[in-house]
């Protein structure tokens, strides 16, 4: 089955502890990205990557880092989170962002205290 | 200004009827857009793509309005189940996608 996973699905942390997303997708596809939901925000992104390597900032990227070592995954690291990055997260991956579809992963509730 | 810009809604409406939902984006250099769909606080899934043309898909039709800058969604014989929230998303080039907040749609019986 093509998808996109993601985990852990919900995490509870404590300020400044260093933790990872994964994210993981069984398409073949190129371009992955990385989101945040917040209420009366929409969807924002944080960072993509358009193949292994190559990965560039959104519109919000202060306060992570991601790498793309392989092309399947592309991992987010908040290496020290704050409670304003309690949000809910959406990794997406396509071909191009061309026309193509973006496939989201289930999401990802964090939330930092 | 936000770049893309919906209603939230809620729009409320009984089943069978038709609703349509706009969204304006202001960045003129836009290069597609798109129609997600989104149950509550799940992973949007992609509705349909929206082209210069207009496009069908059963019981919905998206349009572009390049001049206005804005694009539209027409649902027809609403279903209970196309209770969702509906985004707009535009690409505005450099492997960039913008999100609009969305529009809440409750069909009711």
């Amino acid at each position: 089955e093509a998808q996109v996973t993601q985990n852990p699905r919900y995490l509870i942390t404590v300020t400044g502890k260093k933790l990872t997303v994964t994210c993981s997708q069984n398409m073949n596809h190129e371009y992955m990205s990385w989101y945040r939901q917040d209420p009366g925000l929409g969807l924002r992104q944080i960072y993509y990557s358009m193949n292994v390597e190559v990965t560039d900032k959104g519109d919000v990227p202060e306060g992570y880092k991601v790498s793309r070592k392989e092309k399947r995954n592309f991992p987010l690291i908040l290496e020290s989170p704050s409670p304003n990055q309690t949000s809910l997260y959406f990794c997406a991956s396509s071909l191009s962002t061309g026309t193509y579809e973006q496939y989201f992963g289930p999401g990802t509730r964090l939330t930092v205290t | 200004r936000k770049e893309v810009e919906q209603d939230p809604g809620p729009f409320n409406v009984p089943e069978g009827a038709t609703v349509a939902f706009n969204c304006t984006y202001s960045n003129s250099a836009s290069q597609s857009f798109f129609w997600y769909r989104q149950d509550c606080r799940k992973e949007p899934k992609l509705l349909m793509s929206v082209y210069s043309s207009g496009n069908e898909d059963g019981r919905f039709t998206a349009q572009l309005n390049r001049a206005s800058q804005y694009i539209s969604l027409l649902i027809r014989d609403s279903k209970l189940s196309d209770s969702a929230t509906y985004l707009c998303v535009v690409n505005r080039g450099f492997q960039k996608l913008v999100f609009g907040t969305g529009t809440r749609l409750l069909v009711s019986p």
